[in-house]
């Protein structure tokens, strides 16, 4: 069965950075993309980007330029996810998604991973 | 940016109720539009895909339409599994945005 399973809990202080793994398995990695979507506590859902499996390409939100970074790792068929220069407002329960190999327009999200709480406290 | 915009926020409803939730783009976004359900302390679910397709192994009591600016997601009788968060995203460009949320809670 399809699962993406996301590494534990981070504490991190403002100004450090994090790096937040996403393993798939139960299917082939490398026919899909992966999305990050994160959710601050009691707050709606973000959109943060986009990386295909397939050849690399990534699209991040505008407004993480420059502090966001997706790769993927197919020998291992993980995603991974950093994001630096931590501030009080990314603190948020991060969730890699199962998306299109191809496009960001037709997505699927049809396989979450269970979320990572990242805690940017000083 | 394009803005999603759902209403109501909240909304009181009884097993049994059939539930209308609405979300407006503020540009046009042909059909792509999901809808997901999320409860405490769960990943989000997804629901509808491309406006109005239910995707496998979502109950039939759940239905999607629009197209455009203006969608809706309606549930047909409530379940008492069904009382949770519901979102919409747009997928036309990116960033994908989603609406701020529609929380359903039993009346």
């Amino acid at each position: 069965q399809v699962q993406l399973v996301q590494s534990g809990a981070e504490v991190k202080k403002p100004g450090a950075s994090v790096k937040v793994s996403c393993k798939a398995s139960g299917y082939t990695f490398t026919s899909y993309g992966i999305s990050w979507v994160r959710q601050a506590p009691g707050q709606g859902l973000e959109w943060m980007g986009w990386i295909s499996a397939y050849n690399g390409n990534t699209n991040y939100a505008q407004k993480l330029q420059g502090r966001v970074t997706m790769t993927t790792d197919t020998s291992t068929s993980t995603a991974y996810m950093e994001l630096r220069s931590l501030r009080s407002d990314d603190t948020a329960v991060y969730y890699c998604v199962r998306d299109n190999p191809m496009t960001t327009v037709v997505t699927l999200y049809d396989y979450w991973g269970q979320g990572t709480l990242v805690t940017v406290s000083s | 940016d394009i803005q999603m915009t759902q209403s109501p926020s909240s909304l009181s409803a009884s097993v049994g109720d059939r539930v209308t939730i609405t979300c407006r783009a503020s540009q046009s976004i042909s059909n792509y539009l999901n809808w997901y359900q999320q409860k405490p302390g769960k990943a989000p679910k997804l629901l509808i895909y491309a406006a109005s397709s239910l995707q496998s192994g979502v109950p039939s009591r759940f239905s999607g339409s629009g197209s455009g600016t203006d969608f809706t997601l309606t549930i047909s009788s409530l379940q008492p599994e069904d009382f949770a968060t519901y979102y919409c995203q747009q997928s036309y460009s990116t960033p994908h945005t989603f609406g701020q949320g529609t929380k359903l809670e039993i009346k």
